[in-house]
């Protein structure tokens, strides 16, 4: 059974920075594209970041590029964010996705961690 | 960035009968559209790719139509568990954006 489980979220003050992790169980996490996408409270879902098998193609959404940082232990099945210079609008739930093998979608999500960045 | 815009916002419709929710992307994105449902505190589930490709699991009663710009999800005969909200994703150009999504409620 894949299992993606999220941790690292909490409170941090706005500037904060914070490192997200995804462990990952019941698939070969050496041969997917992974992805972080996150979704504000009430809002909709927004592609956050992407990174390629090995680590050596990364993708950053505009909202994110310069602050985050995508990558993985694949001897540790764990995929990770590190976020800097986090914002108000940074609050949300941060999800861990694995891409599907026919398309660039996500057929298997964790369940979030929620980030809230708050004075 | 290509722009995705679902509609309408929500959708209100009796159990047993067909739901119809529309996609439209900003510049065509081929045939690389997605759907997924979400539920109230959950993660977002995986329904269709490729336009009308069903996931793994999915039933029958879901399908995908569209090509270059417009696109909708049918459900035929809902049931009382697809009430929820659903998003349409493209995956022509990152980054990937999703619509705005579009409430499915009981009518």
């Amino acid at each position: 059974e894949v299992q993606l489980v999220e941790s690292g979220g909490g409170l941090v003050q706005p500037g904060g920075s914070l490192r997200l992790s995804c462990s990952a169980s019941g698939f070969t996490f050496s041969g997917y594209i992974m992805y972080w996408v996150r979704q504000a409270p009430g809002k909709g879902l927004e592609y956050i970041s992407s990174i390629s098998i090995n680590g050596g193609s990364t993708y950053y959404a505009d909202s994110v590029k310069g602050r985050s940082f995508i990558s993985r232990d694949n001897s540790r099945n764990t995929l990770y964010l590190q976020m800097s210079s986090l914002r108000v609008e940074d609050t949300a739930v941060y999800y861990c996705v694995k891409r599907l093998t026919a398309a660039s979608v996500g057929d298997y999500w964790g369940q979030g961690t929620l980030v809230i960045v708050s004075s | 960035e290509i722009v995705m815009t679902q509609s309408p916002a929500t959708l209100s419709v009796s159990p047993g009968e067909r739901a119809t929710l529309s996609c439209r992307a900003s510049q065509s994105i081929s045939s690389n559209l997605a759907w997924y449902q979400q539920k109230p505190g959950q993660a977002p589930r995986l329904l269709i790719y490729d336009v009308s490709t069903r996931a793994t699991g999915i039933p029958a009663r879901f399908s995908g139509s569209g090509s270059g710009t417009e696109f909708t999800l049918t459900i035929s005969s809902l049931q009382s568990e697809d009430f929820a909200v659903y998003y349409c994703q493209q995956s022509n150009n990152w980054p990937y954006t999703f619509g705005q999504g579009t409430k499915l409620e009981i009518k």
